[in-house]
């Protein structure tokens, strides 16, 4: 069972609240990424991180930014929330180079209304 | 574009019967391929991770191959028991980068 932890693990927030996705590893990994999951799609890689105060949007467009200020922690952030943010949004590190393994957080669903 | 295409999209088999699902990619230059397990609800759990010199990798039940010539892989699970039941994603790392690129899944449900 991998080190890293995400909260909330569910979330129903109306539109236009501001919101902030929490992920924290204990494993001391370098490497920190966002995917964002829709039911039965694919994960898209929204951001990473390949160490403190280093970031990077991914493949996947989004509206969110983030922070890398402490090695463990990679918080994530919606100013302003709406219905399109609605999905599942997975935390993941990993350490040293591409071959090595990303080990995954359980993942917040997040509902705007 | 790089791309990681998984067939069946969803199966069904009887708990203790084996199956194979299968991973083809086009992914370029190739770095290496993993096979991840997820529960509905939770993060993907890692299986096996190949890079281009392996062919076959054993975890338990799963066993994974990867033909690079043929750019496909197959994840075999024997004796499928009930936990098993889960989405079955292959994942394509190209390059030295860590950015993955991420198949569909294979919806797999095992039933007694």
């Amino acid at each position: 069972e991998a080190d890293i932890y995400q909260t909330p693990r569910y979330l129903v927030i109306g539109t236009g609240k501001k919101i902030t996705l929490e992920c924290s590893q204990t494993m001391g990994h370098d490497k920190m990424y966002w995917y964002q999951q829709d039911p039965g799609m694919e994960l898209h890689l929204i951001h990473y991180s390949y160490g403190v105060n280093s970031t990077e949007k991914g493949d996947l467009s989004s509206e969110s930014t983030v922070s890398r200020i402490r090695t463990e922690h990679f918080p994530l952030t919606l100013e302003s929330a709406r219905p399109s943010h609605t999905s599942q949004y997975l935390c993941a590190s990993s350490h040293g180079p591409a071959t090595y393994e990303q080990y995954f957080g359980p993942g917040t669903r997040l509902t705007v209304t | 574009k790089n791309q990681v295409e998984q067939s069946p999209q969803s199966l069904i088999i009887l708990e203790g019967k084996n199956c194979t699902l299968q991973c083809n990619y086009t992914v370029s230059p190739f770095s290496n391929l993993r096979w991840y397990k997820q529960d509905t609800g939770r993060g993907p759990v890692s299986l096996t991770i190949m890079t281009f010199s392996e062919n076959t990798k054993s975890n338990g039940r799963y066993t994974a191959t990867l033909d690079a010539d043929t750019k496909q892989s197959s994840l075999h699970i024997t004796a499928s028991q009930l936990s098993d039941s889960a989405s079955y994603i292959c994942v394509v790392s190209a390059g030295t980068a860590s950015k993955l690129t991420f198949g569909t899944g294979t919806r797999l449900q095992v039933t007694l």
